[in-house]
């Protein structure tokens, strides 16, 4: 059981927008910042986004973050199915003195 | 370019110890904060131990307190992780991640870089 929430999967067409929810409490995303990784299959994890919206260099500006609350949401437009992976948030816990993770969403495109 | 290679993992049995090392290179080491994720097969990410730029903060995740120690050393580029009591469900694929900031616990912890990882098994 983790400690933040994301779907278990999610799948949307070629072209398409999709967007991955993660919810927490006040403890961690209510006062942390939240980060997003991609990993792709038999890879290691790659940072999408930090800082809820600020996404590093060489990541297309495809991908998007925003929080609200205790919630943090990656979006990604013009789906390709390169981005076919699995999709963890990630943040410090401050009750849990942890960096702490969601499950991760499957991401599937059609 | 930036490179973290992880080393030392194996086959181990329940309640031996193993040592990890990750050798950094490509970036300023004593910069940042650097920590230890894990990953059982087919499961998400475990977020195990970090520790600042000077060692001077180091923080666990509950499930090895007390059991695993995070070390480094900035001379050497190397990160490491010393792993006792080891448990059966201890077995995951081990990653070195660098932190964006020189401190541990900030926050603020991102990983923007990776390692391969190393692949720990605890079993008899």
């Amino acid at each position: 059981q983790s400690v933040l929430t994301q779907p278990p999967s999610v799948s949307a067409a070629p072209g398409q927008k999709v967007t991955i929810s993660c919810s927490g409490s006040s403890s961690n995303i209510g006062n942390n910042y939240v980060s997003w990784y991609q990993q792709l299959p038999g890879t290691a994890p790659k940072l999408l986004i930090y800082e809820n919206i600020k996404r590093p260099s060489g990541i297309p500006d495809r991908f998007s973050g925003s929080k609200s609350g205790t919630s943090a949401t990656l979006g990604i437009t013009g789906l390709q199915t390169g981005d076919e992976a699995d999709y963890y948030c990630g943040t410090w816990d401050s009750s849990l003195n942890a960096v702490v993770f969601g499950g991760g969403t499957k991401l599937t495109v059609l | 370019e930036v490179h973290l290679v992880e080393s030392g993992g194996g086959l181990v049995q329940p309640g031996r110890s193993l040592r990890l090392s990750c050798a950094a290179s490509g970036f300023t080491f004593d910069d940042y904060a650097m920590h230890w994720v894990r990953q059982a097969s087919g499961k998400g990410l475990e977020w195990v131990s970090g520790i600042s730029w000077n060692s001077g903060s180091k923080d666990y995740a509950d499930s090895v307190k007390g059991r695993f120690t995070i070390s480094r050393d900035n001379a050497k580029k190397s990160l490491y992780l010393q792993m006792n009591s080891l448990r059966a469900e201890d077995t995951a694929l081990y990653y070195c991640a660098k932190d964006m900031s020189p401190y541990s616990g900030s926050g603020s912890d991102y990983f923007d870089y990776w390692g391969q990882g190393t692949l720990v098994t605890v079993s008899s």
